[in-house]
């Protein structure tokens, strides 16, 4: 356990369907990442967010909506997803300065059908 | 733009040592380094600031090059456990929010 849990660990979607993945931390971090992992492909950054507010949406396609109600949760919404999206989804989190790292969760496995 | 990770895979015996590099093209700010292990989580080893720092973590230590945009990760006497995939993450331009991760670089260490 890392101190930055995620739920579900693993996720069977359809197209049509709508979910939601789930971040929490208890570390006293202040910002918020959610990252996309494909095979064969580097980290990518999705969305982050600072104090509640999101200050970075790496150009992530509208169908992933994210949503951070307070410090210590983040989720991403999905709906009308495609098989392309199936990936690992991390989260992570940090201070704002950041120079204690980042500290990731085990991920939500995410498959498209 | 994502930094350039070398070697892309390294098979070590275990008590061999191995360094792992890191270069981008533009100016780095900070370099840090993950080590994920199969179906894990990926786990924080060390940030380097702009300033040329080298830092140490046990056996793994890291050099940062501000001049030439690059960070090396040293494993020396590998240990079993060091097995996993490295990632370094750059961060340009003072801000945290946007880190950039490398493709990663595959460690094994055999006994």
């Amino acid at each position: 356990e890392t101190g930055v849990t995620q739920t579900p660990r693993h996720l069977v979607m359809g197209m049509t369907n709508k979910k939601s993945l789930k971040c929490e931390q208890h570390l006293g971090h202040n910002a918020m990442y959610w990252y996309k992992q494909s095979a064969k492909k580097p980290l990518e950054l999705m969305f982050v967010y600072s104090l509640e507010e999101r200050v970075e949406n790496n150009s992530v396609p509208s169908r992933f909506s994210p949503e951070c109600p307070n410090s210590s949760h983040l989720f991403l919404h999905l709906h009308t997803l495609q098989p392309e999206d199936s990936a690992l989804y991390l989260c992570a989190s940090s201070t704002r300065a950041g120079r204690d790292g980042y500290t990731f969760g085990s991920g939500t496995r995410l498959t498209v059908v | 733009q994502q930094p350039v990770q070398s070697p892309q895979a390294v098979i070590l015996r275990e008590g061999e040592d191995a360094v792992i590099n890191c270069s981008s093209s533009k100016a780095l700010y900070s370099v840090h380094w993950y080590r994920q292990k199969h179906g894990e989580a990926p786990v924080f080893l060390m940030i380097l600031l702009k300033g040329g720092e080298q830092k140490g973590h046990e056996k793994i230590s890291a050099s940062f090059n501000e001049k030439k945009q690059q960070s090396s990760l040293y494993l020396t006497a590998s240990q079993l456990s060091y097995s996993g995939t490295y990632f370094c993450g750059t961060e340009t331009g003072g801000s945290n929010y946007k880190l950039t991760f490398g493709k990663g670089t595959l460690l094994t260490v055999n006994p």
